[in-house]
């Protein structure tokens, strides 16, 4: 089956420190592979997406490239803020010609102090 | 993209009673869903809401305890029946543009507590 799984949280690291959130994933076909973000009391943005292989998705200084050998969406930053702390999710909808579901990891929560 | 708005945005409610959640968008899209996130959780879909017709719910989730109603391209419900302390959760409503591979976007949520 589909399925996406993160590193547990929470990650906490001090401004300005690199970050890694790991996420591999399992999956048919080639699915297309996302990271959105949850501030305290909000809902779901999404941060950045990859559609296929070796794609790079990037926004607001995070990025993550596609892998499919590794079948893996690690997400980095070279250099966190206070703001950046929220919950992590990975995410992907096998794609398969039409509308498919959107499978959640569990999330990881970020703590970045000052 | 679209911008989703939510409401209520937050609810108390008491045991037994129930809430309908709207889910308004500012463009036509084709396909809605609605979510629940349970305290500390990721995401789990309840359902996809279809234009004129019935939902297509998940495993473990039914119309009598989440009717779901779409009237339209741009407007969704969902109500949360006879509440009990576990549906205390955030109810998120999410659209998708175009369907297929494409991401979707999210509203702000609605955060329940049932006491």
């Amino acid at each position: 089956g589909n399925s996406v799984t993160q590193m547990e949280g929470p990650v906490t690291l001090s401004e300005e420190a690199f970050l890694t959130i790991n996420c591999t994933y399992t999956a048919t076909g080639y699915p297309s592979l996302f990271w959105y973000v949850q501030y305290p009391g909000e809902g779901l943005q999404l941060l950045l997406k990859a559609t296929k292989a070796d794609d790079k998705g990037s926004n607001k200084g995070f990025e993550a490239t596609y892998r499919k050998e590794t079948t893996s969406f690690h997400l980095e930053k070279g250099s966190v803020q206070v703001s950046d702390s929220a919950v992590y999710f990975c995410a992907l909808i096998p794609f398969s010609g039409g509308y498919n579901k959107l499978i959640f990891g569990a999330g990881t929560r970020l703590a970045v102090h000052p | 993209s679209a911008v989703i708005s939510q409401k209520p945005s937050r609810d108390i409610c008491q045991r037994g009673t129930s809430l309908t959640i709207q889910c308004q968008v500012d463009s036509q899209v084709t396909m809605m869903f609605w979510y629940r996130q349970q305290p500390g959780q990721s995401l789990t879909l309840i359902a996809t809401a279809n234009q004129g017709s019935e939902a297509t719910y998940e495993s473990g989730f039914v119309i009598d305890k989440f009717p779901i109603s779409r009237p339209n391209l741009t407007f969704s419900t969902l109500t949360v029946s006879n509440m009990s302390p576990e549906d205390s959760s955030i109810y998120l409503c999410s659209v998708s543009e175009s369907g297929g591979n494409q991401p979707q976007h999210f509203g702000d949520g609605t955060r329940l507590s049932i006491l």
